[in-house]
């Protein structure tokens, strides 16, 4: 089975630009997860959606960050306008309801503003 | 509040040796699940495994092994006969039973030489 499905794997872009980036949950999880990964604070939990409503977004760390999740099988997490210091690597995860079942991992994207 | 401590920031080894990553917690929940994650240099984030807080048996899968102390309120975790492929950074991390957030240690760096 196809595990968590993110790109763009690696961006690079300018400060000031918009950035997208997508995410395809495992079939049939109803739960859906953006963290960020630095190194100085680790992996963070940004948004966390619950059959594609979302149900905290208490990390999102200021307006410029958005995510939607249209369906089941789809999530976005956009970023406007970036700045440098959203360079990190933005994972998103997925998982079966009740909470407690293992969350598992995309790949990453890697994301650097220059 | 759930608090992962991993007090051991990098460990190198060489090859064939064993290497044990220690992981304290803290929780005021009487259930929750501990688990260990795998980030190889490739960046992505690898389920390991999961533990139910009433499961305190120990397990083992292949070269990698899980100590489970609830009453020292530790779950390490050991690879024996280490080999280079091991070389990764490791996470444990934490969660309630009826929480969907999972609080991660700072990971340990293993380094495993030729």
């Amino acid at each position: 089975d196809a595990g968590v499905i993110q790109s763009p794997r690696h961006e690079v872009t300018e400060m000031g630009q918009e950035v997208t980036l997508r995410c395809k949950p495992i079939s049939g999880h109803n739960s859906l997860f953006w963290y960020r990964q630095t190194m100085m604070r680790g992996l963070e939990l940004l948004i966390y959606f619950n059959n594609n409503v979302p149900i905290d977004d208490s990390g999102m760390p200021e307006d410029r960050f958005s995510a939607k999740m249209p369906n089941a099988s789809f999530s976005t997490l956009k970023i406007q306008p970036s700045e440098p210091r959203d360079s990190a690597v933005y994972f998103c995860a997925s998982s079966l309801f009740p909470t407690g079942n293992t969350i598992y991992f995309g790949e990453g994207s890697w994301l650097t503003v220059v | 509040a759930q608090k992962v401590t991993q007090a051991q920031t990098e460990i190198s080894v060489v090859e064939k040796e064993d290497v044990t990553l220690d992981c304290v917690y803290e929780t005021r929940d009487t259930t929750y699940y501990l688990f260990w994650y795998k980030q190889p240099p490739s960046g992505e984030l690898v389920f390991l495994i999961r533990r139910n807080s009433f499961d305190e048996q120990n397990e083992i899968s292949g070269r990698y092994s899980w100590n489970f102390q609830k009453s020292t309120s530790s779950f390490n975790f050991t690879i024996t006969a280490s080999q280079v492929v091991d070389s990764a950074v490791y996470f444990c991390a934490l969660s309630g039973v009826n929480d969907y957030k999972l609080s991660f240690g700072a990971g340990t760096t293993v380094t495993v030489r030729a």
